[in-house]
């Protein structure tokens, strides 16, 4: 079946736009996470969904950053008034049911964003 | 807080010489390790995990890696590499309650002829 698709794979911005990244998770899975990959860093959680909740918004960064989840399917991850510091891959990944750690996360090709 | 750090952020590795990649972690309970592999222009991919039981674990395209608690250590290994394994590697902690994951920062593998 199909894997976990992300779309743009590439966007290229200007400083102070808003961007909008998708998800789209493999079917039936219920949790979806979106972390995000800088140069030089390692993969930095930013947001978990189980179905259309968030429980934990620990890792976005600022108010700038917001994600969304609706029909528990398709997510969306919004930057606002982007900066140059939010250039970064930004990944996504799903599995069945988060609260189980033998459910394994699978990792979509990530978006890489670039901000002028 | 947990954390995942990876000693060596680029290894050169002859094709057909062994293999052996760092990662140490910080976590409080026992924790849920996993290798992840990204190759070029892909996502990544789970090598292997270890939840409990038998310390030593085996993976995918034939690696391995040994949980050493005393050593908070879960390195990844593999007797004989080959071109296709040039790619970054991440270690990662997942926490009780749900499946965030604490990743390292990586150590990219280059395999020269």
């Amino acid at each position: 079946g199909a894997g976990v698709s992300q779309s743009p794979s590439n966007k290229v911005t200007e400083k102070g736009k808003d961007v909008e990244l998708r998800c789209d998770p493999i079917s039936g899975h219920t949790a979806l996470y979106w972390y995000r990959q800088s140069l030089g860093q390692g993969l930095e959680f930013l947001i978990y969904f189980q179905g259309n909740s968030a429980p934990d918004k620990s890792g976005l960064p600022s108010d700038r950053f917001s994600a969304e989840r609706t029909g528990g399917s398709v997510s969306t991850l919004t930057i606002q008034r982007t900066q140059q510091e939010d250039s970064a891959v930004y990944l996504c990944a799903s599995s069945l049911e988060g609260t189980n750690p033998y459910n394994e996360q699978f990792f979509g090709p990530g978006t890489r964003l670039t901000v002028l | 807080a947990q954390s995942v750090t990876q000693p060596d952020i680029h290894i050169t590795v002859s094709e057909g010489a062994s293999l052996e990649l760092r990662c140490n972690y910080s976590y409080g309970a026992t924790p849920y390790l996993f290798w992840y592999v990204q190759s070029p222009g892909q996502g990544l991919q789970l090598l292997l995990k270890y939840f409990s039981g038998d310390t030593l674990v085996q993976g995918i395209k034939g690696f391995e890696a040994e949980f050493k608690r005393s050593q908070s250590s879960f390195n990844l290994r593999k007797p004989s590499v080959h071109w296709s394994d040039a790619a970054e590697y991440f270690c990662a902690v997942g926490s009780t309650g749900f499946q965030k994951l604490v990743f390292g920062t990586g150590t990219r593998l280059l395999v020269s002829p």
